[in-house]
């Protein structure tokens, strides 16, 4: 069965520094796509970006970046150059790619503060 | 504008009632999810549509039934409340099976 697991809980950092956050995924799968979202404090889930597994290259997306490391099944997210308005809980979430269900596995958050 | 339109915002049911949670989207896309988020799990996958077609179905509970009347509309009746069911529910839609989602501001649901 497909898991995601994210055991940071939250991190702190100040304005402008780099921060990651880990996420490690179990699947039987040889091809599955992974995912960060963001919920913001109002509650809203915004897709921040995605990995699929048949690509090497990390992904990247304005301030956004990926560690992608399929050996340790590994997707880190970092955020360079943090804002205050980054603060929020990040999720972490796979689909795998010929199982026969149709769910994506959101991991359990990691609570991002960003200080001034 | 909303992509993605969850009614209401705010429910406040008794136990025993039923309750049916609002979903509409108007990005076009093809596959349509139900999500449940607690403060005792993370989100929790709860059914998908795709192309007004149930493909998989993880609740354990009969209780909860998804109905879709057009391609862009995803309800989900909840009948016998319980207290348990106590959660913010979040619609979501891709436009395939494999893509990203966007999510709808969801309905939080308390069960009293």
């Amino acid at each position: 069965a497909q898991k995601v697991t994210q055991t940071q809980t939250s991190i702190s950092v100040m304005e402008k520094t780099t921060v990651t956050m880990d996420c490690v995924y179990e699947t039987q799968d040889s091809s599955y796509f992974l995912f960060w979202y963001k919920q913001t404090a109002s509650g809203e889930i915004v897709f921040l970006i995605r990995q699929d597994s048949y690509k090497k290259e990390n992904a990247t997306v304005g301030h956004y970046s990926l560690n992608f490391q399929k050996p340790k099944s590994s997707i880190g997210l970092i955020i360079t150059a943090t804002q205050i308005e980054d603060s929020a809980v990040y999720f972490c979430a796979m689909r795998e790619g010929s199982s026969n269900t149709d769910k994506v596995v959101f991991g359990t958050g990691t609570r991002l503060q960003v200080s001034p | 504008d909303p992509k993605i339109i969850q009614k209401p915002k705010y429910l406040v049911a008794v136990t025993g009632s039923e309750k049916i949670l609002i979903c509409e989207q108007y990005l076009g896309h093809n596959a349509m999810y139900w999500y449940r988020q607690s403060a005792k799990k993370p989100l929790e996958f709860m059914f998908s549509y795709s192309y007004q077609k149930l493909m998989d179905n993880q609740t354990a509970s009969s209780r909860f039934q998804p109905q879709s009347s057009k391609k862009n509309h995803l309800d989900l009746q909840i009948t016998a409340l319980k207290p348990d069911d106590s959660a913010t529910y979040f619609c979501a839609s891709s436009q395939d099976w494999n893509s990203d989602y966007t999510f709808g501001s969801g309905t939080r649901l308390l069960v009293i």
